[in-house]
């Protein structure tokens, strides 16, 4: 099994700018997660899919952070417009089951916006 | 916020010994999960512990729970410069859905 598979790897854009971060989950895992790790506030979930539906969005810190998950092997989650302070490495994950077993998580996408 | 706080911050020890990090968390827990990540890596998940388990060992990593004082160890015996990563507990709650919280990790530096 390849992983979960997140590209880009590397993401530097301007302020301004959207900012599209695509995962691809492991096959037939059911639920995903989309985190962001940063020095100050260490890892944050933004946003938690079930069986391609958005459960939990609690964590996105507000309206210009947007995620789809089209289907069971796609996500996106989208930035805009993009801001200095969203620069992190953003994480996707995926397991099997209702969100309670361990998590599979991508390489990350490291995002710099200038 | 964050659920589980790691006990130390940073770690620095010599190939062969023991490596101990401790985990405390603040609410009732489902599980506890202890995850590594290396430099510019994804996490990478060690071991999953139930909140009716103890003790739990993998290779040479052995975790315990206390519940009663909501806190959980992580011990890497025999270490090696592969070792050297940040280490993070994460918690569950219980009841339904709950979000899988993570402390801030203990970077365990092995030097050869």
């Amino acid at each position: 099994d390849a992983g979960v598979i997140q590209s880009p790897r590397h993401e530097v854009t301007e302020m301004g700018q959207e900012v599209t971060l695509r995962c691809k989950p492991i096959s037939g895992h059911n639920s995903l997660f989309w985190y962001r790790q940063t020095m100050m506030r260490g890892l944050e979930l933004l946003i938690y899919f079930n069986n391609n539906v958005p459960i939990d969005d609690s964590g996105m810190p507000e309206d210009r952070f947007s995620a789809k998950m089209p289907n069971a092997s796609f996500s996106t989650l989208k930035i805009q417009p993009s801001e200095p302070r969203d620069s992190a490495v953003y994480f996707c994950a995926s397991s099997f089951g209702g969100g309670n077993e361990k998590l599979f998580f991508g390489s990350g996408t490291q995002l710099s916006v200038l | 916020s964050q659920q589980g706080e790691e006990d130390p911050q940073a770690l620095s020890i010599q190939e062969g010994e023991n490596a101990t990090m401790n985990c405390s968390y603040k609410t009732s827990i489902n599980n506890l999960q202890w995850y590594r990540q290396n430099s510019g890596r994804g996490l990478v998940h060690l071991i999953l512990i139930r909140s009716n388990e103890r003790e739990k060992h993998s290779g040479r990593l052995r975790v315990t729970l206390d519940t009663s004082k909501k806190s959980s160890s992580l011990l890497i015996t025999a270490s090696r410069a592969a070792d050297t990563a940040s280490y993070f507990c994460a918690t569950r709650g219980s009841g339904g859905y709950n979000k899988l919280i993570f402390g801030a990790g203990t970077r365990l530096a092995v030097h050869p």
